[in-house]
């Protein structure tokens, strides 16, 4: 049964900061992973998907890399600033069922 | 206009009472899914449909039932909701394999 863990639980840093999220599965006969960010009480915004094929994938400031093989991805923040406050949750495509299995997340909160 | 809608965004409701939750999404997607999400246990699959004919259990279907009336549409019951059913449910589409969340209905079982 695939399981998908996210170190921190929690994260607190001043604003200009660059920094790194973790995520990481036991399964890695994956489709893709995708990050999301989740503000409070509201829905999920998708942010990067990496395919299995793929090593990385950018958006803006936002860079997530893929090492399926060990069974790692991290989103990497570059610049943090107050509106990056956000849970950040990954999650995997497994092949063959076609669900997306969700890790626990991570709270971010960046300060000015 | 939002890609994928539900209705309602927050429902109380009491121990016993039949509620349907509703979703709709105008994004022409086959797939449609129902999650829930609970602090410290992230979201977990309640049921999905791959089209108006084939709908499946998730990993805790138990408590829910679903309807697919369309293509667009795909409701979520609970047919007698109980205090452990509160939570904020999610309903996701996808053609592919990403998938693209709605805002999600905040559920109260008192």
């Amino acid at each position: 049964k695939q399981e998908v863990t996210q170190i921190p639980a929690a994260l607190s840093v001043p604003e200009g900061e660059n920094l790194v999220l973790n995520c990481s599965f036991t399964d890695s006969a994956i489709y893709n992973l995708q990050w999301f960010r989740q503000d409070p009480g509201k829905g999920l915004t998708s942010l990067l998907l990496i395919q299995s094929s793929q090593r990385e994938q950018t958006s803006g400031r936002l860079n997530a890399s893929l090492d399926k093989s060990s069974g790692r991805s991290t989103l990497y923040i570059a610049a943090s600033q107050p509106g990056d406050s956000a849970t950040y949750l990954c999650a995997v495509l497994n092949t063959g069922f076609q669900k997306l299995v969700f890790g626990t997340g991570t709270r971010l909160l960046v300060s000015p | 206009d939002a890609d994928v809608t539900q209705t309602p965004r927050n429902r109380i409701t009491k121990t016993g009472k039949r509620i349907m939750l509703e979703c709709s999404q105008t994004k022409g997607h086959d797939r449609m899914y129902w999650y829930r999400q609970d602090p410290g246990l992230g979201l977990r699959l309640i049921y999905y449909s791959f089209d108006v004919k084939d709908i499946n259990k998730g990993e805790i279907s138990d408590g829910y039932s679903v309807s697919r009336q369309a293509q667009a549409k795909f409701s979520l019951s609970l047919e007698s909701a109980i205090p452990n059913q509160t939570a904020l449910y999610f309903c996701a589409t996808s053609e592919g394999y990403e998938q693209y969340f709605g805002p999600g209905t905040r559920l109260t079982v008192t």
